[in-house]
C-alpha cells in the first residue's frame, strides 16, 4: 500500500494571503503526480499532471513545483480568492499501475 | 463536449442487496476508473478499464465488480451490500488511460446502505 500525504489537513486565510500545501509520496517508482481542486458538490477538478523531476506548472494564480527524488510536491496559490476555497488532492502513480490519493487539504478562504 | 455523467445520482439500498452504477465517459475517451470516496478513507481506487478489460484493480473484495462496453460506457456492480459500502462513487474518463493524462471526474452516485 503507497503512501501519500497531504499536509496541512486544512487551512485557514484571509482573502489575499498567498498559500502553500505539500504533497509527499514514495520516491521509487514514479510515474506522474496529479493535482486535483474539489468544490463542494462538484466533481473533481484537474489542475496539473506532473511527470518530470524539477516540472513546474502554472494556471493562472496557482502553481506546482515538483521533486521525484526526495518525493514531494508543493502547490502555490498566490493572492487568495473566496473561490478557491475547497479541497485539494493529489494523486500518485508508480509505473502506470493506479492512482493513489492523498487525504487532501481543504482551504478555505475568507473575504 | 459532454462531460461525464454517472447515474443514478443518488442511491438508497438495504444490506444484501445488490447495486449498478452507470457511468458514460467523454465523448472519445476509452479509459473508465471507478473510485470509492469515504470520510474515513478519503479517496480509494477501485479499478480501470480500457477497451472492454480491466487493466488495474485497487484493493477492494471480490463484491465489487465492473465492466465496460464497446462504447467505452462502464458499470460497476457491488453485491451482497455492507453498511461500510456507504459512499460516494466517482467514475472518471481519460483519452488513453496513460497515467500521464489528467482524468475527468463525473459528478459521482451517493449510496446509501440501511
Amino acid at each position: 500500500i503507497l503512501n501519500v500525504e497531504q499536509s496541512p489537513q486544512s487551512l485557514h486565510v484571509q482573502e489575499g494571503d498567498s498559500t502553500n500545501f505539500t504533497c509527499s509520496f514514495p520516491s521509487s517508482n514514479f510515474y506522474a503526480l496529479h493535482w486535483y481542486r474539489w468544490e463542494t458538490a462538484k466533481s473533481p477538478e484537474a489542475l496539473f499532471v506532473m511527470t518530470l523531476n524539477g516540472d513546474e506548472k502554472k494556471k493562472g494564480r496557482i502553481s506546482a513545483t515538483l521533486n521525484t527524488k526526495e518525493g514531494y510536491s508543493y502547490l502555490y496559490i498566490k493572492g487568495s480568492q473566496p473561490e478557491d476555497s475547497a479541497t485539494y488532492l493529489c494523486a500518485f502513480n508508480n509505473a502506470g499501475n493506479m492512482l493513489t490519493f492523498g487525504g487532501g487539504t481543504r482551504l478555505m478562504v475568507k473575504p | 463536449k459532454a462531460g461525464v455523467t454517472q447515474t443514478p445520482r443518488y442511491l438508497i439500498k438495504t444490506r444484501g442487496q445488490q447495486v449498478t452504477l452507470s457511468c458514460s465517459p467523454i465523448s472519445g475517451h476509452r479509459s473508465v476508473s471507478w473510485y470509492q470516496q469515504t470520510p474515513g478513507q478519503g479517496l480509494q481506487f477501485l479499478f480501470e478499464y480500457f477497451s472492454e478489460t480491466q487493466r488495474n484493480k485497487g484493493n477492494f473484495p471480490g463484491r465489487f465488480s465492473g465492466r465496460q462496453f464497446s462504447n467505452s460506457r462502464s458499470e460497476m456492480n457491488v453485491s451482497t451490500l455492507e453498511l461500510g459500502d456507504s459512499a460516494l462513487y466517482l467514475c472518471a474518463s481519460s483519452l488513453s488511460g496513460d497515467w500521464t493524462q489528467p482524468q475527468h471526474f463525473g459528478d459521482g452516485t451517493r449510496l446509501s446502505i440501511l
